[in-house]
């Protein structure tokens, strides 16, 4: 079973740089697995942040991007907002027509 | 206007059954892979199912698998999600999600309100 692993929590300051990483708990996260992420304030839709490792979806601030550091995906948030705060999940692409979410990584800004 | 929309939810009891159902508009939805994604009450999203543009290609979960089955009319617009055997914990909200995936690079870029199933007895 294929284990998608994200930070439960995490917390930055307004205006600061947060980075959230997306593993697997067995073996590496690259490009190849076509990593995006997404964005859900609790009781809403998700919203599509990023999609293959680096790409802004249609109408997302810069301050959004996507990355893969080592062996995770990094979805990094510059100049934090208060309104950034929600959960953040990644999805890779296992091939076969299987994708798994990760845990889901809430932020606080405060 | 380009949406999801999503119906059929509802409280079911334990090994009942239930069809969702999600209503495409403003693209050409035989165009597009589609899938259903699920969130428990409190809990991370998950993917259960998804199916290609011609109905040709399926995929599910391992735990909805020989359960549910997944399905569309493109002369519709419309996507289905056919759950049997219902079990309490596939209550959740599902969604329904457009996926780019006909080539890479394979993620979801539209998405419906959520309907939520609710398996009690």
């Amino acid at each position: 079973q294929t284990v998608v692993t994200q930070e439960p929590s995490v917390s930055v300051s307004p205006g600061g740089t947060i980075t959230l990483t997306c593993g697997l708990r067995s073996g590496s996260v690259s490009a190849r697995l076509y990593p995006s992420w997404y964005q859900q304030t609790p009781g809403q839709t998700p919203r599509t942040l990023i999609s293959n490792t680096n790409v802004r979806f249609s109408g997302v601030p810069d301050r959004f991007s996507g990355s893969v550091v080592g062996n995770k995906a990094a979805l990094t948030i510059t100049g934090a907002q208060a309104d950034d705060e929600c959960d953040y999940y990644c999805v890779l692409y296992m091939g076969s027509g299987i994708w798994v979410f990760g845990g889901g990584t809430k932020l606080t800004v405060l | 206007q380009v949406q999801l929309v999503e119906s059929g939810g509802g409280l079911v009891k334990p090994g009942g059954s239930l069809r969702l159902s999600c209503a495409a508009s403003g693209f050409t939805f035989s165009d597009y892979y589609m899938s259903w994604v699920r969130q428990a009450p409190g809990r991370g999203l998950e993917w259960v199912s998804y199916i290609s543009t011609s109905s040709y290609y399926t995929n599910y979960v391992d735990s909805v698998k020989g359960r549910f089955t997944i399905s569309r009319d493109n002369a519709k617009n419309s996507l289905y999600l056919q759950m049997n055997s219902l079990r309490v914990d596939d209550t959740a909200v599902y969604y329904c999600g457009r996926l780019v995936a006909v080539t890479a690079p394979y993620y979801f870029d539209l998405w419906g309100q959520g309907v939520l199933v609710t398996v009690s007895s």
